[in-house]
């Protein structure tokens, strides 16, 4: 099985900041990847899939980047709205990874 | 608008099942897969298994493999997920998500653009 891990777990960071967080694949997965962000007591919501696409009505400040083994996304400039639980999932077997809490 | 309603909350004992239901609506049902993810409290988010709806054909996580079954039913636009022998670690929101698939040299991948709201299942003695 594709293990899916995140680095860091959670971070600590301002307004205005850029945030990287990384999503790493036990084995080459392509651009099978995707990310989703999660607010406290909501429902989780698609962010990018193919590792770059970015999903309709989200903000362009979102991006993701990578192919094969590393994966990013990053969020060009903090806002308020931003802080959240991030997820990879690896789109061929559907897993997650554990998730990034930023805050 | 696309929409997926999931059923109310459960509270069920050790050893029984539960079925959540998901009624989509706002695009063509059959169309799309339905996923099943779970979130045990102040916990990550776990693919339980997916179901193809035109032609009802699921695929489930190794971990839930004998435990859990999922259905649709295109007559009503909805789709199922039954999970058996309960235990207490089972207690979590379980969401339907809508399942898009897009394909990429000769692989398929899929993605959950759209969620129910959740259910919760607790089980207690």
């Amino acid at each position: 099985d594709i293990q899916m891990t995140q680095s860091p777990s959670s971070l600590s960071t301002s307004i205005g900041n850029r945030v990287t967080i990384t999503c790493r694949a036990s084995q080459n997965i392509d651009t099978f990847l995707n990310w989703y962000q999660q607010k406290p007591g909501k429902v989780p919501k698609l962010l990018i899939y193919a590792a770059s696409s970015l999903q309709s009505g989200v903000p362009s400040r979102f991006s993701g980047s990578g192919s094969g083994t590393d994966f990013t996304l990053t969020i060009s400039s903090l806002q308020p709205e931003d802080f959240a639980t991030y997820y990879c999932q690896h789109s061929s077997s559907s897993s997650f990874g554990p998730g990034t809490k930023v805050d | 608008q696309v929409q997926l309603v999931q059923s109310g909350g459960e509270v069920k004992k050790p050893g029984a099942s539960v079925k959540v239901s998901c009624k989509a609506s706002g695009y063509t049902f059959t169309r799309y897969g339905i996923s099943w993810v779970r979130q045990a409290p102040g916990q990550g988010l776990e693919w339980m298994g997916g179901v193809t709806t035109y032609n009802g054909k699921a695929t489930y996580a190794q971990k839930f493999q004998d435990l859990v079954t999922m259905t649709t039913d295109t007559a009503t636009d909805t789709g199922y997920m039954e999970l058996r022998s309960l235990r207490s670690d089972d207690t979590a929101v379980y969401y339907c998500a809508r399942q898009s698939t897009y394909y990429y040299g000769s692989g398929r991948g899929n993605y959950l653009d759209f969620w129910g709201q959740g259910t919760l299942v607790t089980v207690s003695s």
